[in-house]
């Protein structure tokens, strides 16, 4: 199946910081999200991406499909950001069953 | 739209006893999914329904679990009988608008403890 992997891992910032969160895939897809789990377990959605560039508030993405990756951009981190990031990717053919990656842990310190 | 509702939000329950775990799909949607989070797989597909019909259970780890969805607006997943390692967040997933490459939404999930 296709491979996703997100980096870092772990990520610590002071509030005010900016940062990027990658995301990598193994194979061609027709859908990436990115999710934000909060401390209370519940995934948000964040971006619907497959390929493009969007922008809400703070935060942005960018999906450039031909080289299979994403990118996660927070801007003037806030504590409430804090928490784990995951991207997910689906290929067509796959009856778009969504594969995670690992998640990026984010924590913001005030 | 309430979006994804799943039931209960938390459940406990002891080794060899049965548990079901429950969701109803955003109005309009035409899959939905079940993931299982543990701290050592992290997020990961059990099953996939498509217009109510079972389409991939490969992910669905043993004959202990089953899932139906027997209509459109419910869904359900059971353990029988249920084991420790199957202490886990269950989430549930819909989509809408098959052959179509749009976003799934997420319910709240169900954190089960077997002891």
């Amino acid at each position: 199946g296709i491979q996703v992997e997100q980096s870092p891992p772990d990520l610590i910032l002071q509030e005010g910081a900016n940062s990027t969160l990658r995301c990598n895939f193994s194979d061609s897809v027709n859908n990436l999200q990115w999710f934000h789990q909060n401390p209370w377990g519940q995934l948000i959605n964040l971006f619907y991406i497959p390929s493009g560039t969007k922008q809400n508030g703070r935060l942005s993405a960018t999906t450039v499909a031909t080289e299979r990756y994403s990118l996660l951009y927070i801007s003037s981190s806030q504590t409430t950001d804090s928490g784990v990031y995951f991207c997910a990717v689906a290929r067509n053919n796959a009856g778009n069953m969504l594969t995670f990656g690992g998640g990026t842990r984010l924590m913001v310190k005030p | 739209d309430a979006g994804v509702i799943q039931s209960p939000r938390h459940e406990v329950t002891e080794m060899g006893q049965e548990v079901t775990l429950r969701c109803k799909p955003i109005s309009g949607h035409d899959y939905l999914f079940w993931y299982r989070q543990t701290m050592m797989r992290g997020l990961e597909l059990l099953i996939y329904f498509n217009n109510n019909v079972p389409i991939d259970d490969s992910g669905m780890p043993e004959d202990r679990f089953s899932a139906k969805m027997p209509n459109a607006s419910f869904s359900t997943l059971k353990i029988q009988p249920s084991e420790p390692r199957d202490s886990a967040v269950y989430f549930c997933a819909s989509r809408q608008r098959q052959g179509a490459n749009t976003e799934a939404f997420f319910g709240q999930g169900t954190r089960l403890t077997v002891v």
